[in-house]
């Protein structure tokens, strides 16, 4: 079973629409949860982090969590083309290393 | 520039040769990650470092690769004997390590190892 598990996409969305993307883990003990975006030949950029059930947001970006289910999401609403990338979804348990999904390609279309 | 520095961005070596990836972490971090992103594949930890210290490297190959992290100086990934498989995005991290944050991390721009 793998350890973190994205849809691999590509997801596309209109611009304007709510974009939903999510993640299953396997570890239930995992305490902390990522999402990355990363562009084609770029770096990951942190976008949100969340360590508690329910929801966090800010700005047009939603974390979601849910422990019970071993799930964990993320909402972009207002779906711009510049969201247009891969977003990896990243788990680790304390002070160990982040585990990385394979990310799903996020296409917007004007 | 406070962030994560990483050279050389990009890097040519011909089979057999050595590559040296070198990291210098953001101000104020002393924990850094070595992750390794083949062509349309996800991100890999190859290895975690604190000063002079390997605390995790169980996602390194147990040949030809090596990391360090010394006392003074940026952390480096040395692969040797490189083959074409090696070619890859090498992505290095880093984090304060502690409080509640300490386990965020934040990502260089990478260092594209191509073999020739």
């Amino acid at each position: 079973q793998k350890e973190v598990e994205q849809n691999s996409g590509p997801l596309s969305v209109p611009e304007g629409a709510i974009a939903s993307l999510n993640c299953t883990y396997s570890d239930r003990v995992s305490q902390s949860f990522f999402w990355y975006r990363q562009y084609s030949g770029k770096s990951p950029e942190l976008i949100m982090s969340i360590y508690s059930n329910g929801d966090k947001e800010d700005g047009r970006f939603t974390a979601q969590l849910n422990k019970a289910s071993q799930y964990v999401s993320l909402l972009i609403r207002d779906s711009q083309p510049s969201d247009s990338a891969t977003y990896l979804c990243a788990v680790n348990r304390g002070n160990t290393p982040l585990v990385f999904g394979k990310g799903t390609r996020l296409s917007v279309i004007a | 520039n406070a962030g994560v520095m990483q050279n050389p961005r990009h890097l040519v070596r011909r089979r057999g040769q050595e590559a040296r990836l070198r990291c210098s972490p953001m101000k104020g971090h002393s924990h850094v990650y070595w992750y390794r992103q083949l062509p349309e594949e996800g991100l890999k930890f190859m290895v975690y470092l604190q000063k002079e210290n390997i605390i995790d490297e169980s996602g390194m190959p147990k040949e030809r690769f090596s990391a360090e992290f010394p006392k003074e100086g940026p952390s480096i990934l040395r692969i040797q004997q490189v083959v074409r498989g090696d070619s890859a995005a090498y992505f290095c991290a880093s984090s304060t390590g502690t409080g509640s944050a300490g386990n965020t991390i934040y990502f260089g721009e990478g260092s594209w190892l191509t073999v020739v």
